[in-house]
């Protein structure tokens, strides 16, 4: 069954510093696999996806990430942190290509230190 | 363009009660799913519609249905309420079936007591 591990639940980093959310998933084909924030009492804002090409995608906010296939992974990456980056991320893929279905880790709550 | 649109924002329901959430995806998007989000479950998904048609659904109570209209709104409605169904409820809406980018609304907060 498809599924998908954030290994961490909350990250402090200082405004500035760079920053690196992790996401393993589990997927029998070649997954579709997104990126979502979440800021407190929010819905789900996509920060972006990634469908086949390129692995190093870019997203909206600064962010990229990478897919790599031989790890299963597909790790957030930004830069440099500002303090409002504070939120939560969600890492998700999809469950097959005929299907909305979204499968969800369970989140990274990013905390940014001044 | 409108993005997607939750109503109500939030809801305070008695146990036994019975509540129906509304969706408007975005203009012109046909597929609207639903997902149910709480801190000790984290981000579930509830169901699925294109063109009126559940295509989906996921591992829930039949206490929980859901519809979709000819202009791709939708509704979900919670049956006999019970505390453990307080949660914010998300809807998301694509312009498809399948994997394209889906768009969250905002999300409705719903307490029971």
């Amino acid at each position: 069954a498809q599924s998908v591990t954030q290994p961490d639940i909350h990250i402090t980093v200082s405004e500035g510093a760079s920053l690196e959310l992790r996401c393993n998933y589990s997927y029998g084909a070649t997954p579709y696999l997104f990126w979502y924030v979440q800021s407190p009492g929010q819905g789900l804002q996509l920060l972006l996806k990634y469908f086949s090409g390129d692995t190093l995608v870019q997203g909206i906010k600064g962010f990229e990430a990478e897919f790599k296939r031989s790890q299963s992974s597909f790790n957030l990456r930004k830069p440099s942190v500002h303090w409002s980056d504070a939120a939560e991320y969600f890492c998700a893929v999809g469950a097959s290509s005929n299907t909305g279905k979204l499968i969800f880790g369970q989140g990274t709550t990013l905390q940014v230190k001044p | 363009k409108a993005g997607v649109t939750q109503t109500p924002r939030y809801l305070i329901k008695t146990r036994g009660q019975q509540v129906t959430l509304s969706c408007s995806p975005i203009s012109g998007h046909r597929s609207v799913s639903w997902y149910q989000q709480t801190p000790g479950q984290g981000l579930q998904f509830l169901f699925e519609y294109f063109s009126e048609t559940q295509r989906n659904k996921g591992n829930f109570p039949g206490r929980f249905s859901g519809r979709q209209f000819s202009n791709s709104r939708s509704e979900m409605n919670v049956s006999t309420l019970e505390l453990g169904d307080s949660a914010l409820y998300l809807c998301a809406s694509r312009s498809r079936v399948g994997n394209t980018e889906a768009f969250f609304g905002q999300g409705t907060r719903l307490t029971v007591v």
